[in-house]
């Protein structure tokens, strides 16, 4: 039990369809994260919450990704127009300012 | 740019031998440093860390090694045990709360 549930667990989808991955913590960390992995790759940094407030954002997210923590407990990650290379792992990780973090599972997009 | 680099993208050892993990940084403002351990369809957990005050950090058979002068840091597994055939990220912290940088990962396995 990670302490983390992702849902959907894999998604598979067409180019220029929208997706939506919801991550629901069970501890109560103020922190979210969301990183994304590839094949070969270690996790690269998305996004991180404080509570609901977004703190910061990578430039890897560009202006069709967008996150959202409403009331600072579960967390949704939205693709628009995806794109093949948005194949990948995306993790949601509670955690602290020390860089421990509780990564969830995962949810895998496939692009078609 | 790679600011967290393992360059090792494999390493075998035999069950009961101490196997090394090496890593190098390149960015001076990060202070924290961790490692993560990922079995398959499984997400990254986080296994020790060290603080940049601090040379040696030891967790029962993992020991941590910081160099900061020559900006490199080593994880020891002594002895190796089959279960620890994983994948091991370094992973490593600024100050101001800069988020988690991960390195591309060494896949370790340990052979019975």
């Amino acid at each position: 039990d990670t302490g983390v549930s992702q849902d959907p667990r894999h998604k598979i989808t067409k180019r220029g369809q929208n997706v939506t991955f919801r991550c629901d913590p069970i501890s109560e960390h103020n922190r979210l994260y969301w990183y994304r992995q590839t094949l070969g790759q270690g996790p690269e940094f998305l996004t991180y919450f404080q509570n609901e407030a977004q703190l910061e954002k990578s430039r890897l997210l560009s202006d069709r990704f967008s996150a959202e923590r409403p009331k600072g407990s579960f967390s949704t990650l939205e693709i628009q127009r995806t794109e093949q290379g948005d194949s990948a792992m995306y993790l949601c990780a509670p955690g602290t300012n020390t860089g421990e973090l509780f990564f969830g599972e995962g949810s895998r997009l496939t692009v078609l | 740019d790679q600011q967290v680099k393992q360059n090792s993208p494999s390493l075998s050892v035999q069950e009961g031998r101490i196997s090394i993990l090496n890593c190098d940084y390149t960015n001076s403002m990060f202070d924290y440093f961790l490692w993560y351990k990922k079995y398959p369809a499984e997400g990254p957990t986080f296994l020790i860390s060290i603080s940049s005050i601090k040379d040696k950090n030891e967790d029962g058979r993992f020991t941590v090694f910081l160099n900061k002068s020559a900006k490199h840091l080593s994880l020891h597994i002594v002895p190796s045990q089959p279960g620890d055939s994983a994948v091991y990220f370094c992973a490593a912290l600024g100050w101001q709360n800069t988020p988690l940088v991960f390195g591309k990962g060494t896949r370790l396995s340990v052979i019975a």
